[in-house]
């Protein structure tokens, strides 16, 4: 069965460095999301992403936060300037449709910043 | 506010039918999602819709506003965390804040 794939599955990171979290979404798929989960809390919205931009952002996702595609398989977070606050589980999925059919999601990245 | 409510823990004995209850306050959603997450795993998409569904021991409810998951002769192997989530078309989802399920053999 296809899989999303993320690595690192662990970032340790000192504040105020930058992190890139990559994906590798399944191939065929179109729609590319970034979520979040801080330790005890819920799984937030981050980013989604279609046809090259950025189709939707939550309010976390701000001027620190950037996405890309560089080279058509791989779909990477970069968080420029890390806070203590972005210590989370970040987890990257993909789907073939808007999201009808629900998401593939990848094991995520545990990031600890210290 | 766009919120997905789930309690937060539910407790059964094995081989019971547990049932997990969502609802949702997410502007324009009418797709259910529930997703069962083991940790250091990815979340595993169970069963999905807009209708009543049925995928092996796992049955989705559906309303416009709220669904259960129920897990048939549920055994210990299925403690883990549920998540609810709902969309709509072409949205993103909106996430429960998950329910573990505890099972007591």
């Amino acid at each position: 069965e296809p899989e999303v794939t993320q690595t690192p599955s662990h970032q340790v990171t000192q504040m105020g460095q930058e992190v890139i979290l990559r994906c590798v979404p399944i191939s065929n798929h179109l729609y590319f999301y970034w979520y979040r989960q801080i330790l005890g809390q819920k799984v937030e919205f981050l980013v989604s992403f279609y046809n090259n931009e950025i189709s939707e952002k939550s309010e976390i996702f701000d001027d620190q936060f950037s996405v890309e595609r560089p080279d058509g398989s791989n779909f990477t977070l970069k968080i420029r300037s890390t806070k203590l606050e972005d210590s989370a589980m970040y987890f990257c999925a993909s789907t073939s449709t808007g999201g009808d059919y629900g998401y593939t999601f990848g094991s995520g990245t545990r990031l600890t910043v210290v | 506010k766009d919120q997905v409510f789930q309690p937060s823990t539910v407790a059964s004995s094995e081989g019971a039918v547990v049932e997990i209850f969502c609802n949702h306050s997410v502007s324009n959603a009418y797709n259910f999602f529930w997703y069962l997450h083991f940790p250091g795993c990815a979340p595993r998409l169970l069963v999905k819709g807009s209708k009543p569904s049925q995928q092996g021991r796992y049955n989705m409810t559906y309303e416009r506003f709220s669904s259960s998951l129920l897990i048939l002769q549920v055994r210990e192997a299925d403690a883990a965390v549920y998540y609810c989530a709902c969309g709509a078309a072409g949205n993103k989802l909106t996430f429960g804040g998950g329910t573990r399920v505890l099972v007591k053999p």
